[in-house]
């Protein structure tokens, strides 16, 4: 079957780093995504990745490796606005997204 | 950037009565929607994929008959949830992939659909 593994729920102190795990096992791979999910809001995009390797955005990076099935996604500098739930999808070979059940990271100041 | 304009916001309905979301995209074509229902706490589910000009794919579990979709134009597709009954309560979500740099899938606002 089809599985994507992250945690449950993670705390960090405002202006530190937080880095939120994604390994999955999929009938083939198209890409990775991570979204930000505010609650009560639908999702929001934040990258994708399809090459192994670390994609900089801002304050957020991802990182892919496929030969692991793992990635993760890195929050430099946390402001309290973080606050929300991290979902991690992966595109499969028949480009249908298999969803994550969402990290929900709490920023204490 | 792409966006999703997804209407109503929230809504509360009686048992038995029927409730329509709508889901446009506003500065591209959407051949393809995604519907998506998400309960507290929990991941999003697909429930249904809506192809422009034919019949929705739905996933295993998904009643066809209860959750209507119509995707008639490029730009606008619509869920029909069809006597509601209170374990209809969700958050329901469209999403549509528009071809950009990014590559990412634009999601509605969501609707938050009561039903007592």
């Amino acid at each position: 079957g089809q599985n994507i593994d992250q945690p449950t729920e993670m705390t960090a102190t405002e202006g530190a780093i937080v880095q939120i795990n994604c390994t999955y096992q999929t009938s083939g791979f198209n890409g990775l995504f991570w979204y930000q999910q505010h609650a009560g809001e639908a999702p929001t995009f934040l990258s994708y990745n399809v090459l192994d390797g670390l994609e900089e955005k801002g304050r957020f990076s991802s990182f892919l490796s496929r030969s692991k099935g793992y990635s993760y996604l890195l929050l430099k500098e946390l402001q309290m606005k973080d606050s929300a739930s991290y979902l991690c999808a992966v595109m499969d070979s028949n480009y249908q997204l298999i969803w994550g059940a969402g990290t929900k990271l709490i920023i204490k100041p | 950037g792409a966006v999703v304009s997804q209407h109503p916001s929230w809504v509360i309905c009686k048992s038995g009565t029927s409730v329509k979301i709508e889901c446009r995209s506003l500065d591209f074509q959407a051949t393809t929607m995604f519907w998506y229902r998400q309960f507290p706490k929990q991941s999003l589910m697909l429930m249904a994929t809506s192809n422009e000009g034919s019949k929705a794919t739905y996933e295993q579990g998904v009643e066809k008959d209860k959750f209507l979709i119509n995707h008639a134009s490029l730009t606008l597709s619509t869920l029909t949830v069809t006597s509601a009954h209170p374990e209809d309560s969700s958050f329901y979500i469209c999403s549509a992939r528009a071809i950009g740099a990014d590559y990412g899938y634009t999601f509605g606002s969501g609707t938050r659909l009561t039903v007592v």
